[in-house]
């Protein structure tokens, strides 16, 4: 099953540019975490922010969560070509269990 | 760092046969994991929760037969694709979280294990 959406789908800049992705999801969540995957490579864990925290950050990571529209952006700031992944975001939720659903995904091209 | 060894990272086998793969958290006691299938350009499906000492829980539309996930010990859990079939190809990744974990505690992945049936 599918919790979140993302948008957008894909989204190309050039370097030194700022990178906004967003993501929205269903049900009510422990918390929310970011996670980059190069191409057909296993996931980077990037942040995690709880359902009680409405903006985070990591270097040049800027997390925010709006629990009341169910949603989550993620910042990449003075972006650079490394950064050309893709990004996850995934809900974790579902009581002791708390399982990891993972939204749509975005596909980031940073141009040199 | 939490590490969460998954192998074989690449796996080609014939149609029928059987393909099992392994993920191991090295330094620390994993009691659940979860699996994932992840097709080309899409995201990661959850494919079933694995608990040390008890059954999975899959996700419906998981064949539960087919993907058959044993988790024997808290740092070994397998998934074996059962008479394997070309719509089985996909890239499969492993999840474990520490046992002391608390909600928010954060999820180790594997490396993957890119699955291609001829």
């Amino acid at each position: 099953s599918q919790q979140g959406e993302e948008d957008p789908q894909a989204l190309s800049i050039q370097e030194g540019e700022n990178a906004t992705m967003n993501c929205s999801y269903k049900t009510s969540i422990n918390n929310l975490q970011w996670y980059r995957q190069n191409s057909g490579r296993g996931l980077v864990h990037l942040i995690l922010i709880r359902s009680n925290e409405r903006e985070k950050h990591s270097g040049r990571l800027r997390v925010t969560l709006d629990t009341s529209k169910k949603s989550s952006s993620l910042l990449i700031t003075a972006s650079r070509a490394a950064d050309t992944a893709s990004y996850f975001c995934a809900t974790a939720s579902g009581g002791a269990t708390n399982k990891l659903i993972f939204g749509t995904g975005t596909l980031l091209a940073v141009q040199p | 760092g939490a590490v969460v060894s998954q192998h074989p990272s690449w796996v080609i086998c014939k149609s029928g046969t059987s393909v099992k793969i392994e993920c191991r958290s090295l330094d620390f006691q994993a009691t659940t994991m979860f699996w994932y299938r992840q097709f080309p350009k899409q995201s990661l499906m959850l494919m079933a929760t694995s608990n040390e000492g008890s059954k999975a829980t899959y996700e419906q539309g998981v064949e539960k037969d087919k993907f058959l996930i044993n988790h024997a010990s808290l740092t070994l859990s397998t998934l074996t694709v059962t008479s394997a079939h070309p719509e089985d190809s996909s890239f499969y990744i492993c999840s474990a979280r520490d046992w002391g974990g608390g909600p928010n505690y954060g999820y180790t992945f594997g490396s993957g294990t890119r699955l291609t049936v001829v």
